[in-house]
């Protein structure tokens, strides 16, 4: 099984960086999911990271070390529409995805 | 191209009541996804269908619980009788064979509220 950690709660200013940690353990790797959940909505796709090291994708980075069980995803010049849970999720041999809890980040003015 | 659709949207029943979702996945998505979203948590899965074959259906509470795919597109999830744990988000998710990188893809979700 999985066993997926990441902090309850974050909260920022606008225009400033936050940065959500996740830890995993699982029985095999098949890469790491972000996706990004606003209240009420459906979650959507952020990033896939399946090698080590950091993939930038405009205000959004997302970083992965395979040897420590963690991954990172950073959000930069923060902006209100960027208040959302953030999950992170590993998918098992067959892609089955398990989730962690989901952090949930504040944006304030 | 369309998204995965749901619904209803809302429903709220009373306990032991029973109650149906529907699901349309994104056109030749292969995979479809029955997750269960409790308020403060993650999604959890119920059920994986590959085309109409369950792939999984470890995490589905089968006293009550039961999913079909029939033809391989649509999908439904029924729950019956309902308890009040059941209040939760469902969410369907589908995915293209072959392209597992890519994610999956979810609807909207339909919130479920059992009293």
């Amino acid at each position: 099984g999985q066993n997926i950690d990441q902090p309850t709660e974050m909260t920022a200013t606008e225009g400033a960086i936050v940065q959500i940690n996740c830890t995993y353990q699982t029985s095999g790797f098949n890469g790491l999911f972000w996706y990004q959940q606003h209240a009420g909505e459906a979650p959507t796709f952020l990033s896939y990271n399946v090698l080590d090291g950091l993939e930038e994708k405009g205000r959004f980075s997302s970083f992965l070390s395979r040897s420590k069980g963690y991954s990172y995803l950073l959000l930069k010049e923060l902006q209100m529409k960027d208040s959302a849970s953030y999950l992170c999720a590993v998918p098992s041999n067959d892609y089955k995805l398990s989730f962690g809890a989901g952090t949930t980040v504040t944006v304030r003015a | 191209e369309a998204g995965v659709a749901q619904s209803p949207r809302y429903k709220i029943i009373e306990k032991r009541q029973s109650v149906a979702f529907w699901c349309n996945p994104i056109s030749g998505h292969a995979t479809l996804y029955w997750y269960q979203q409790i308020l403060g948590q993650g999604p959890k899965l119920l059920i994986q269908f590959q085309n109409n074959g369950v792939v999984d259906d470890s995490q589905l509470p089968k006293d009550r619980f039961s999913a079909e795919r029939l033809k391989g597109v649509d999908s439904t999830l029924k729950i019956q009788p309902a308890k009040l744990e059941d209040s939760a988000v469902y969410l369907c998710a589908s995915s293209q064979s072959g392209a597992p990188t890519m994610g999956q893809f979810f609807g909207p979700g339909t919130r479920l509220t059992v009293l």
